[in-house]
């Protein structure tokens, strides 16, 4: 079955540090996508950056960069030069790329704060 | 460009009673997918709409139904409502483009059910 660990409940990161946000996942399907959204307080997620199994780079968006380790199944979330802005929640989500799989499944989550 | 919009934003409830969620996709998006979303956990999907039909279902009894418009709007009902049915209600939209890499779920702010 598909799961997501994330084991970091809460992290800290003073403004302008980068900060890793682990994430761990077990699946048996060989093609794959991994996401990681924020959510503030406001609750809507928001769409940080993909990973597809198959990709050979790691991805890239803005702060954002995704770590990908195949082997070892993780894809931890790298934020570099942190922002106040940045403080909220981080979810790792999985997509099974199957054709008729269309469901995310999510970690529980970390909370980022980030300190002035 | 509006976002993926839902109603209402909070909603009481007591225990038996049935409640009726609502969501509008993004424009230009054909896909809405409902999540259940605890407090302190990450979303659990509950299903997925496209083309009116319902197309995968996550692990959640029969009390959860739902329907998708022509419009592509959608709505999430839930009957005999029971006190762990209180959550995070979020809607996804989604483009279908065959490119699976390219379909990522965009999200409203949610609907926070209470059941007292």
């Amino acid at each position: 079955a598909q799961k997501i660990t994330q084991t970091q409940p809460g992290m800290f990161v003073q403004e302008k540090e980068a900060v890793t946000l682990d994430c761990t996942y077990d699946t048996s399907d060989p093609s794959y996508g991994l996401f990681w959204y924020k959510q503030p307080s406001s609750g809507e997620m928001i769409f940080l950056i993909y990973q597809g199994s198959y990709d050979q780079q790691n991805a890239t968006e803005g702060r954002y960069s995704l770590n990908f380790q195949k082997a070892r199944k993780s894809a931890n979330l790298v934020i570099s030069a942190s922002q106040l802005g940045d403080s909220a929640m981080y979810f790792c989500a999985m997509r099974d790329l199957q054709a008729g799989t269309y469901k995310y499944i999510f970690g529980t989550g970390t909370r980022l704060k980030v300190l002035a | 460009d509006a976002g993926v919009t839902q109603s209402p934003t909070h909603l009481i409830k007591t225990r038996g009673q049935q409640v009726t969620l609502r969501c509008s996709p993004k424009s230009g998006h054909d896909t809405v997918s409902w999540y259940q979303q605890a407090l302190g956990q990450g979303p659990q999907f509950i299903f997925q709409y496209y083309e009116e039909e319902e197309r995968q279902r996550g692990n959640f009894p029969d009390r959860f139904s739902g329907h998708q418009f022509p419009n592509y709007s959608s709505e999430l009902n839930v009957n005999a409502l029971l006190l762990g049915d209180s959550a995070l209600y979020l809607c996804a939209s989604s483009l279908q483009t065959g490119i699976t890499t390219n379909e990522k779920l965009f999200f409203g702010s949610g609907t926070q059910l209470s059941v007292l």
